[in-house]
């Protein structure tokens, strides 16, 4: 079945450094959603991304996906210690709008 | 966040034993779903439900079993609990087809001794 890889699995930065998580997957993707985890908490959305190219920004976050649709990547600026937690890649198949999720990057950030 | 409500939170039973776990909503969402998190496999889809009565399988949905007789309770039993099936689980709801966001419950962590 598909398989998303997400890189790296783990990453620890200074507050204030920037921070991109990639997500990569081995047939064409119909869309790609993001969620953030906070330690010991739950998945929460983050953003949606439907088009070829398609870039969108919140605050610090920038999104993107691919021009093939196979990648997606997350970028935050200037780190904070709110942004600890895993991020999440997901595609959104089907009426059902069943996830599949790719496997996560852990951020810790500290002073 | 939506009102979405499993239990138990955590729990801790023995190998062979089954144990059922309740995701209850009132969002009135067609949509709910039950995910397993394990480390190094972020989230999998055991099983989900399109409405009262209607449910399919998901990618690890062995040793899994679900119901919904109401729109706002989704139950997921392990028939006969084994080690392999030590994981945070969540809940999920979704209120229609197509591009749609998730919400998640807080996850119950299951723990088969």
């Amino acid at each position: 079945g598909q398989q998303v890889m997400q890189i790296p699995q783990y990453q620890h930065v200074q507050e204030g450094e920037d921070f991109t998580t990639y997500c990569n997957s081995s047939t064409t993707l119909s869309n790609i959603q993001w969620y953030k985890q906070r330690p010991g908490g739950h998945p929460v959305f983050l953003i949606q991304l439907v088009k070829s190219g398609e870039v969108k920004k919140q605050k610090r976050l920038t999104f993107q996906f691919g021009e093939a649709k196979k990648n997606s990547s997350l970028h935050i600026t200037a780190t904070q210690t709110t942004d600890v937690g895993t991020y999440f890649c997901a595609e959104n198949t089907g009426t059902a709008s069943k996830l599949t999720f790719g496997t996560g990057t852990r951020l810790q950030v500290t002073l | 966040d939506a009102g979405i409500t499993q239990s138990p939170r955590h729990k801790v039973t023995e190998t062979g034993t089954p144990v059922t776990l309740r995701c209850h909503q009132t969002e009135n969402h067609r949509y709910m779903y039950w995910y397993r998190q394990d480390p190094g496999h972020g989230l999998r889809l055991i099983h989900y439900s399109y409405g009262v009565k209607d449910t399919d399988k998901g990618e690890v949905s062995d040793g899994y079993s679900v119901s919904r007789s109401k729109t706002e309770d989704f139950l997921l039993t392990l028939e006969s609990a084994t080690s392999s099936q030590t994981s945070v689980y969540f809940c999920a709801i979704s209120p229609g087809t197509g591009n749609t966001e998730a919400f998640f419950g807080q996850g119950t962590r299951l723990t088969v001794v």
